[in-house]
């Protein structure tokens, strides 16, 4: 079946350091891959996606490339800010798996201190 | 444009007590609803999906079970609480369009004691 694998966390860094979260996947087709960002008390909300190989998501300041031969997606961010401390979670969306469920990573906790 | 509603935002029940958790979607149809928890400092566990009116699958086996009376409406009912219960119950929707992203509520949390 398909996964998601993501680094474990926290992730603690100094504000404007950069950031990388790795996220490496297995799927039976050719999915569509996705960051989604999870603030304190909050549901979570996309951050950014791509649906092909060699596509870069971007928002934010944050950016990811579908690489199908790594089978990765690694979420960066050139410089942090305070603010995005939250939760980030990879997933993928499979439509050759023939089911209507996404497959999450466990998460990592990103903590940025001033 | 869409939203999605859940309440209650907060919730303390007593063991054994039963539960009813609210989801509703606006400003679209005939979605895909889904439930999931996420226990305190872990990742989400997907409870219940479902494709149409009466229409749930189980993705665990447990004492909560969930229903869709109608289009945008998707409730997550228990008839005992469990201590174990205790989390953040996300509802979220996606477009019948598999690869599309999933749309989240603001989620309720739930302490059981």
């Amino acid at each position: 079946g398909d996964s998601v694998t993501q680094m474990e966390g926290p992730v603690t860094l100094s504000e404007e350091a950069c950031l990388t979260i790795n996220c490496t996947y297995t799927a039976t087709g050719y999915p569509s891959l996705f960051w989604y960002v999870q603030y304190p008390g909050e549901g979570l909300q996309l951050l950014l996606k791509a649906t092909k190989a060699d596509d870069k998501g971007s928002n934010k300041g944050f950016e990811a490339t579908y690489r199908k031969e790594t089978t990765s997606f690694h979420l960066e961010k050139g410089s942090v800010q305070v603010s995005d401390s939250a939760v980030y979670f990879c997933a993928l969306s499979d439509l050759a798996g023939g089911s209507y469920i996404p497959t999450f990573g466990r998460g990592t906790s990103l903590i940025v201190h001033p | 444009s869409q939203t999605i509603h859940q309440w209650p935002a907060t919730l303390v029940q007593p063991v054994g007590s039963p539960l009813s958790l609210e989801c509703t979607v606006e400003g679209t149809s005939n979605p895909n609803l889904y439930w999931y928890r996420q226990a305190a400092g872990r990742g989400l566990q997907l409870l219940f999906y479902s494709v149409g009116i009466g229409q749930i699958s189980s993705e665990v086996p447990q004492n909560l079970s969930a229903s869709r009376p109608q289009d945008r409406q998707f409730i997550l009912s228990s008839k005992k609480l469990l201590l174990s219960d205790s989390g953040f119950y996300l509802c979220a929707w996606t477009k019948r369009e598999l690869y599309n992203e999933q749309f989240f509520g603001p989620g309720t949390r739930l302490t059981v004691l």
